[in-house]
């Protein structure tokens, strides 16, 4: 069985300021990990994933996480947020191969960006 | 389509009663799933398609729920005798099936069970 716990359920940060997500994860075998987002009153929408390969992945609106398998963590970081990128976070995630169908998420966090 | 679809976006109903939800995936896609998301917590697992086929539906809460997929494209999930425990959003996803891809989810149907 996995989880994922997101440690924090809610996220108050300045426009501008930089921001750190926090994602750990239980498994006994090896992981995809993937972050999803969620604006107001829209659907999930991938944001990033890790597979295999640079533990750093990249999201095109300036979102970056990093695989650390020994501390089982998968942090969302951004250097310098803006009022967009207000919304729900969630983490996810299934183990690799065959079992790659099934996404186990966190609670999410809620990222409000204060003007 | 473009994306996802899923009707109603919204459904009240009476306890006791039945529903379905339907799910029309992307174009193509032949992985299908079905997640349910409660008030606060994040989507949970309930049943995955590859094709016609259920290949696995053991988060299905209970055997009031089912789900079907007959022509491999539209699905629906089917609750019997509902609950208000059952109030939540039901997601549904696509994908192309292969290891590692990416699943697009649609915006949901709100269910509420009064």
């Amino acid at each position: 069985a996995q989880s994922v716990t997101q440690l924090d359920s809610q996220v108050p940060v300045f426009e501008e300021a930089p921001v750190e997500l926090r994602c750990n994860y239980s498994s006994s075998v090896s992981v995809y990990l993937f972050w999803y987002v969620q604006y107001p009153n829209q659907g999930l929408q991938l944001l990033l994933k890790y597979l295999s390969g640079s533990t750093l992945v990249e999201s095109i609106n300036g979102f970056e996480a990093e695989f650390n398998k020994s501390q089982t963590s998968f942090h969302l970081r951004k250097p310098s947020v803006h009022i967009s990128d207000t919304a729900e976070y969630f983490c996810a995630v299934s183990s690799s191969g065959a079992g790659s169908y099934q996404l186990t998420f966190g609670k999410g966090t809620k990222l409000s960006v204060i003007p | 389509g473009a994306g996802v679809s899923q009707t109603p976006s919204n459904k009240v109903t009476e306890k006791g009663k039945y529903v379905e939800l339907r799910c029309d995936p992307i174009s193509g896609h032949t992985a299908l799933y079905w997640y349910r998301q409660s008030l606060g917590q994040g989507p949970e697992f309930l049943i995955y398609f590859q094709g016609t086929g259920a290949a696995d539906d053991s988060g299905l809460p209970n055997d009031r729920f089912f789900a079907v997929r007959p022509e491999g494209s539209v699905s629906t999930l089917k609750i019997q005798r509902t609950e208000r425990g059952d109030s939540a959003v039901y997601l549904c996803a696509s994908s192309t099936g292969t290891d590692g891809n990416t699943i697009y989810f649609g915006e949901g149907s709100w269910l509420t069970v009064v």
